[in-house]
């Protein structure tokens, strides 16, 4: 299977919540990765937590990391069409090292 | 975080020609990869530059296939070589900047068709 899993569409209104889910297979991961994909541009890095972490709060954003069960989440709160985007869940299992990408999940925000 | 640019941004290319991509960064890097986004996929890493010596590269890509330099710490191409359809994909530089090991930053991709 898939190094790292992600349910591929998700659609919310306006104001509501988001949540974005991951799965990853590697136990030795060191670092969890949230990108931003708009169309027609690059990734954009929209935050990060290190294995040892369970949670991480960026004004919007809310990571929760759960290792025993090798589950990552995004949490956006109050989400807005411009959130609309494809968001890639990666992993890396050394510092400096590659990415392993999840087919990413494409959020769309009904006004 | 770092500006990262990429030449060309989009390109159109006949079937047997090759296209080499520039990827530019203004500051300080420690590692640079390059990766392909097939339509609707994800990313897969085709190699990872190293500074003055051969790129390393991944299971399924080789070097007569996606040649890559890497000059200077700043500076990378890849060029993509004898073109088939099966090569348009957006290719993305990444890198790690010196003092941030664990953020990597990706280029605004160069979107290649092949015709």
């Amino acid at each position: 299977g898939e190094d790292v899993e992600q349910s591929l569409f998700l659609s919310v209104r306006e104001g509501d919540s988001s949540v974005i889910n991951c799965t990853y297979t590697d136990s030795s991961s060191t670092y969890l990765y949230w990108y931003k994909q708009e169309p027609g541009a690059g990734l954009q890095l929209l935050t990060y937590i290190f294995s040892n972490m369970d949670m991480k709060q960026d004004q919007r954003l809310t990571v929760l990391l759960n290792k025993k069960d090798k589950h990552l989440s995004l949490r956006i709160a109050d989400t807005q069409t411009g959130d609309s985007a494809i968001y890639f869940c990666a992993e890396s299992r050394s510092t400096l090292g590659r990415l392993y990408f999840g087919r990413g999940t494409q959020l769309t925000v009904w006004p | 975080s770092a500006v990262i640019s990429q030449k060309p941004s989009r390109d159109i290319c006949q079937r047997g020609t090759s296209l080499t991509i520039q990827c530019q960064v203004d500051s300080q890097v420690t590692m640079m990869f390059w990766y392909r986004q097939q339509p609707g996929q994800s990313l897969t890493l085709i190699a990872t530059a190293n500074q003055g010596s051969e790129a390393t590269y991944e299971s399924g890509f080789v070097i007569d296939k996606f040649p890559i330099s890497r000059p200077n710490l700043t500076f990378s191409t890849l060029t993509v070589s004898n073109m088939s359809p099966e090569d348009s994909s957006i290719y993305l530089c990444s890198v790690v900047l010196a003092g941030a090991l664990e953020e990597q930053y990706f280029g605004p991709g160069t979107r290649l068709t092949v015709t």
